[in-house]
Formats: structure tokens, C-alpha cells, sequence
């Protein structure tokens, strides 16, 4: 039969634009978050984390947003490579009273050169 | 640079043989997980242990899987017997656990890809 797997939302952007990829937690008393990018071939890499007191958070060209009241995460990408393709992934965790980062399903991003 | 190291990094077996993956975490870290990645599930959290000892491994058929810390560089997954299903990429990933609020950062290793046939 035919292999379903996960859909997993796309972002297609130009090369020097700047990418959104948005990510929707669970928990409200997730109190911790962070981005990982994940390229063919390869583990999950850290990009940036942020902390529930916090909205936002800046990095070497990416920027996290967390917006609480909605159980909204973002990630901005400033003028985007091509090196940027990749499925970027949230994470969540209690931080305090538990060990495990739930994962959302994942972005693909593609730049086109 | 410091970094999860896993072997084997592929690795291709019969249905019913023991499969035995190995994780050297960061040193120092004292949290160790295991995830399993595949088309269909995702990330799914296997196991994991804080300064060897186990602390969760509900996500993990207990049947067959079975997940050690033999010492504080290594971390074992043994799949036996193993099955088509268990086909995937499986990831160790350490993180440092330190008491105060807020979480810590886990960082992952390159994973081991499983073929059952």
C-alpha cells in the first residue's frame, strides 16, 4: 500500500528573502522551547531556544517569537541561503518537572536559488 | 567540537537477529534520550535516563526493546528479535540537567539507520 507518512507542511522562499516557519505547542506549561534543523542525512541541530519569560529571541540571523496566550512558536530566517533548506522542527519541554521535548511534526524548507 | 557520537551508523539485518545500537553522549552531560524518526511517526521519544538511571521508557515496546547505561559514556538500545517495523533512524541525543527552572538544551547525534528486512 501506499506510504502516507506525515504531511509535512512546506515553505518554498527566495534565496535573500526572509523565511517564517510557524509552530503551534500543546502544553501550556511548556516553559521551554527550541528550534532544531535537520538536514538530509543528518540528526536534529540546535538553532536557538528561548525560555516562557521571554517573547522573543535573536541569533545569528534567525529569530524566535513566543507568543503564550496563543501556544504559538515562530522562526525567522534573515535573508535566507540556500544553505537554509531543511526541515526545521520546535521542540517543547517542562522544563522544571520534566525531561521530555515533544516535537512537532516538522517544516521542509527549499530555497530556491 | 563535542558531539553525540552513535554507531553503527547504518546498519541492515534478517528479521529476528539482535540489533545493538551505541550512543557516546557529551561528556558531562547527565541526560541521555533516545528518539526514533520515521516517515511516519516523526520523532518519537523512546527512553531516557538522567545520570544512568532510566526515568522513562514508556514510549518503548518493552517486549523487544531495552535500553542501558552501562556507564556514563555509553548508552546501549538492543532491539531482539528485531522486526521489519522496527525499520528507522534511531537517535541519541545528551543534554546537561541542571536544578534550577527552566529546561536544557539536548543535542543530537547523526543517528543510526535501521533496515529490517
Amino acid at each position: 500500500g501506499e506510504n502516507v507518512g506525515l504531511h509535512l507542511p512546506t515553505l518554498s522562499v527566495q534565496e535573500g528573502d526572509n523565511s517564517i516557519i510557524n509552530c503551534a505547542y500543546s502544553n501550556s506549561a511548556s516553559d521551554y522551547f527550541i528550534w532544531y534543523k535537520q538536514e538530509s542525512g543528518k540528526g536534529p541541530q540546535f538553532i536557538i531556544d528561548i525560555r516562557s519569560n521571554m517573547d522573543k529571541r535573536q541569533g545569528q540571523r534567525v529569530t524566535v517569537l513566543l507568543n503564550k496566550t496563543v501556544k504559538h512558536l515562530s522562526l525567522q530566517i534573515a535573508a535566507t541561503q540556500p544553505g537554509d533548506s531543511a526541515v526545521y522542527f520546535c521542540a517543547e519541554n517542562l522544563g522544571n518537572t520534566g525531561n521530555q521535548f515533544y516535537f512537532g511534526t516538522g517544516t521542509s524548507l527549499t530555497v530556491i536559488p | 567540537d563535542a558531539r553525540v557520537t552513535q554507531t553503527p551508523r547504518h546498519k541492515v539485518t534478517e528479521m529476528g537477529q539482535e540489533v545493538t545500537m551505541r550512543c557516546q553522549p557529551i561528556l558531562g552531560h547527565n541526560t541521555v534520550f533516545w528518539y526514533r524518526q520515521t516517515m511516519m511517526q516523526g520523532l518519537e521519544l523512546l527512553a531516557y535516563f538522567r545520570n544512568r538511571a532510566p526515568l522513562d521508557d514508556s514510549g518503548m515496546p518493552k517486549d523487544r526493546f531495552s535500553a542501558e547505561m552501562p556507564d556514563a559514556t555509553l548508552a546501549t538500545l538492543k532491539i531482539q528479535p528485531s522486526e521489519p517495523r522496527d525499520s528507522a533512524v534511531y537517535f541519541c541525543a545528551s543534554g546537561l540537567r541542571v536544578w534550577a527552572p527552566g529546561g536544557h538544551t539536548i543535542y543530537f547525534g547523526e543517528g543510526s539507520w535501521l533496515t529490517v528486512v
